[in-house]
């Protein structure tokens, strides 16, 4: 079967760091995609990997071990509008995303 | 610009009733999805269309049917609605190829069947 797996809450101080890790049994693998989703709204794009290593765009940066079957999304100088659930999604070998249940970050003061 | 459009934003639904939630894209993308999303799951594929005059079968498609007339509307019609169809609905849409192929997503519709 496939699977995606995220720790379901994690809970950060604002300024700091937090980093959102993803595991993944798929059925072949055509890139990893993070979403960010703030309550009652839609899901909205933040990265792309599909290689090995570190994509950085701004405060954001994702990883990706191809080997491992594992990412992570990398938060700094966390700010309270990220409050947010992120979804991790991997494109199988049919094209279409599979996707984590997502992890809700709360960010304290 | 809208992006994607969905139709209503929510709705309350008597189970055996049919229904169709709408979805418009303004982005002429080739592809488009529709989701639903269930607390404590990942969102979930119910149909999909890699192009206008095409559908295929998701991951939970039954009870579900699709059209996909041409490139802008996707609708998704509930034939009898069950109180198990109670879920957020995403629709979205990507330009369906080259490396990246990011799908965008509409507001959504939060249906709830009684």
């Amino acid at each position: 079967g496939q699977n995606i797996d995220q720790p379901t809450e994690m809970t950060a101080t604002e300024g700091a760091i937090v980093q959102i890790n993803c595991t993944y049994q798929t059925s072949g693998f055509n890139g990893l995609f993070w979403y960010q989703q703030h309550a009652g709204e839609a899901p909205t794009f933040l990265s792309y990997n599909v290689l090995d290593g570190l994509e950085e765009k701004g405060r954001f940066s994702s990883f990706l071990s191809r080997s491992k079957g594992y990412s992570y999304l990398l938060l700094k100088e966390l700010q309270m509008k990220d409050s947010a659930s992120y979804l991790c999604a991997v494109r199988d070998s049919n094209y279409q995303l599979i996707w984590g249940a997502g992890t809700k970050l709360i960010i304290k003061p | 610009i809208a992006g994607i459009t969905q139709a209503p934003t929510s709705q309350i639904l008597a189970a055996g009733r049919r229904m169709t939630l709408r979805c418009t894209q303004d982005m002429r993308h080739n592809a488009m999805y529709w989701y639903r999303q269930d607390l404590g799951l990942g969102l979930r594929l119910i149909h999909y269309s890699n192009t206008a005059g095409t559908t295929g079968k998701g991951e939970v498609p039954d009870g579900y049917s699709v059209s996909r007339a041409n490139t802008d509307d996707f609708p998704l019609t509930l034939a009898s609605a069950v109180p198990s169809q109670t879920s957020v609905y995403f629709c979205a849409s990507s330009e369906g190829s080259g490396d990246t192929d990011t799908q965008y997503f509409g507001p959504g519709t939060r249906l709830t069947v009684l």
